[in-house]
């Protein structure tokens, strides 16, 4: 079976531009979650989305939104970009809503903003 | 809130020796835990999980992690540590809100011949 897939691997952008990043979870899987993991730390979450609603929310600006798609897709957009958004994004998958699912982890997409 | 920090940003050891890697949490209700493996520009992959079914837990990889209430940890060990254990390591708790990841800072794990 396939795993979690993200869209695109690597991407350049410069300050004050936007940019969509995407992600397909693993089939079956209704959640998605998203992540921000900057060079040397932890991922901090940004978005969880379960059944098309957003369920939960981290400490990031209104400039990042997203959303998840009847096909349970999800796209990330971060608007007006600043050099801080340079990171690692993750997608995280899982098949239930519950506080002991695994999350299954995408490769990621790596942001960097000039 | 719920949260875990990791004791130790980087740990060396040699090949075959026994690898310790701290974790403790702080929650007000019995959490989730859950450890992490990341290896270069890839995702993260689940080593194992604590749900409260049993205090010591098995992973995958020979790695396993005991759940201590008294001490409120949960240190992943493995007996013996081979080259390919090298990768950074991410302690996890399970939040209250949408029950997302509060992960810790990481700890890279060196192995040396």
């Amino acid at each position: 079976d396939a795993g979690v897939t993200q869209s695109p691997t690597h991407l350049i952008k410069t300050r004050g531009q936007q940019v969509t990043l995407r992600c397909s979870p693993i089939s079956g899987h209704k959640s998605v979650s998203w992540y921000q993991q900057v060079l040397g730390q932890g991922p901090q979450f940004i978005f969880q989305y379960y059944e098309k609603e957003e369920r939960g929310r981290g400490n990031f600006p209104d400039r990042f939104s997203a959303r998840q798609f009847p096909n349970y897709s999800s796209e990330l957009n971060v608007n007006a970009l600043l050099l801080g958004d340079s990171a690692l994004y993750l997608c995280a998958s899982s098949l239930e809503l519950a506080p002991y699912n695994e999350q299954f982890f995408g490769p990621g997409t790596r942001l960097t903003v000039l | 809130a719920q949260s875990v920090t990791q004791l130790g940003s980087h740990v060396s050891v040699s090949e075959g020796a026994l690898v310790l890697l701290r974790c403790n949490y702080s929650s007000s209700v019995p959490p989730y835990l859950f450890w992490y493996v990341q290896y270069p520009n890839q995702g993260l992959q689940l080593l194992l999980k604590y749900t409260s079914a049993a205090t010591l837990v098995k992973g995958i990889n020979g790695f396993e992690a005991e759940f201590k209430k008294s001490e409120t940890s949960f240190h992943l060990t493995k007996p013996s540590a081979h080259m390919s254990d090298a990768a950074e390591y991410f302690c996890a708790v399970s939040a209250n809100s949408g029950y997302a990841l509060n992960f810790g800072k990481g700890t890279s794990l060196l192995v040396t011949p």
